[in-house]
């Protein structure tokens, strides 16, 4: 039973360019959400998807910054040219589609380094 | 979603019981408290949850009192590999939750 699995592990970027990072949810899960992590801080919540579609995306940079979860395929968290600012680990969790105690699974992160 | 307050850091020693304790004076009724774990380059990871009283699972316990404004979570007998940060949250049931996460308790397990 395979856990939330994201790549790459590891991103190293040039101010400019663009990052995508992606998030396969665990099986039977539909509720991908994505988090920030700075170091020495707590993670801070990005956006909420389901299948193709965006619930809530309050915590998303209004610029430089999309995400999906398409029908088929992993959810991808874009970010168009990174500025050094955008270096931080990028958590993805998913949960099941219904149910009370709605627990979030993570991933192992996704450490994105802007040069 | 109900603010949280925790220590910053903890130390204990093999062996020992620790127990560490939050706030959450603004808890809201349909808020169930939420423990999670971080080692280092990993992401979180579930330990417990509960809504009041004692939950009790294979890792950990978790006691909430009657008026649900604190909790603690209850690690037996911890080991080096407890050593990681602990984080309280506040997360509302049903669909679509957005989990707030502070700064976390850091625990040191040393020999």
């Amino acid at each position: 039973n395979a856990g939330v699995m994201q790549n790459p592990r590891h991103l190293v970027r040039r101010r400019g360019q663009e990052a995508r990072l992606r998030c396969s949810p665990m099986k039977g899960h539909s509720h991908v959400y994505w988090y920030r992590q700075l170091p020495e801080e707590g993670l801070k919540f990005m956006v909420y998807l389901q299948k193709e579609n965006i619930i809530d995306e309050s915590g998303m940079p209004k610029e430089r910054f999309s995400a999906e979860f398409p029908k088929e395929g992993p959810s991808i968290l874009r970010i168009q040219q990174v500025v050094r600012g955008d270096s931080a680990a990028y958590f993805c969790a998913s949960s099941q589609e219904t149910g009370l105690q709605e627990t979030q699974y993570f991933g192992p992160g996704t450490r994105l380094l802007v040069l | 979603l109900a603010k949280t307050t925790q220590p910053i850091s903890m130390d204990s020693y093999e062996g020992q019981e620790v127990n560490i304790t939050c706030s959450h004076n603004n808890i809201a009724t349909n808020d169930y408290i939420t423990w999670y774990q971080q080692f280092p380059s990993q992401g979180p990871r579930f330990i417990i949850q509960g809504y009041k009283t004692k939950v009790t699972n294979e890792v950990a316990s978790l006691f909430i009192p009657a008026d649900r404004k604190s909790s603690t979570l209850s690690l037996p007998r911890v080991s080096l590999s407890d050593t990681a940060v602990y984080y309280c949250l506040g997360a509302s049931t049903g669909g679509g939750n957005k989990l707030t996460f502070g700064t976390g308790t850091q625990l040191k397990v040393e020999l």
